[in-house]
């Protein structure tokens, strides 16, 4: 069956930095976009970034640009997410996503992964 | 950006019909999908393209789009049922190019 399993997460001090992993299986992983999507402790759905099936295209949200990086390792199956000059509103649960669709809806979600910025 | 716009709370009784709305300028134009988060969990798909189900959706759930709204149905609600509803659509003029719904919590009383 299509799973994803994201890793990386912990706490971390404002200004630093942590990769995020999402290892993915059950599907062809090198066909999909994927996404990174976090939410707030207490808080609603936030889109952080999404990349193309061959990595060519990528997209941030502005809350993010300039600070993480996504990318992708097909012959891995895996998706990632570079997070540095992390801040204390990066605080959330991180999940990823697969994309589907010409007018793209995330299905399935991994089980997310705890990003926790504090001093 | 492109907002869109649920009520924070639903309130239903099992058995009953619930419906979570999405507003948003012309949302009609635009593909709607809809997510289901249980306390705890990640994010289910439960309707996208305005309508259509996922497998294994059942089909009490069903949506629609028209006009400035959109709306998520939950038919003989369940108790099972109880979770936090966000709409979402993609809009490749827009920046953020996905745009999420505060999110709606049913309660089924």
């Amino acid at each position: 069956q299509v799973q994803l399993v994201e890793s990386g997460g912990g706490l971390v001090k404002p200004g630093g930095s942590l990769r995020l992993s999402c290892a993915a299986s059950g599907f062809t992983f090198s066909d999909y976009y994927m996404s990174w999507i976090r939410q707030a402790p207490g808080k609603g759905l936030e889109w952080v970034s999404y990349i193309s099936s061959s990595g060519s295209t990528i997209y941030y949200a502005d809350s993010v640009k300039g600070r993480f990086t996504i990318s992708r390792d097909n012959a891995k199956n895996s998706l990632y997410l570079q997070m540095n000059s992390l801040r204390a509103e990066d605080t959330a649960v991180y999940y990823c996503a697969r994309v589907s669709g010409d007018f793209p809806w995330f299905d399935p979600w991994g089980q997310g992964t705890l990003v926790t910025v504090s001093s | 950006s492109y907002v869109l716009t649920q009520p924070p709370s639903v309130s239903v009784a099992p058995g009953k019909t619930a419906r979570i709305t999405c507003g948003g300028n012309n949302i009609g134009s635009k593909s709607v999908h809809w997510y289901q988060q249980k306390p705890g969990q990640a994010p289910v798909l439960v309707i996208y393209y305005d309508s259509d189900r996922p497998s294994g959706i059942p089909e009490r759930f069903s949506g629609s789009n028209s006009g400035n709204t959109a709306t998520l149905t939950i038919s003989r609600v369940e108790a099972g049922d109880e979770a936090d509803y966000y709409c979402q659509v993609w809009d490749s003029s827009s920046d953020p190019h996905v745009v999420f719904g505060g999110g709606t919590k049913l309660t089924v009383l």
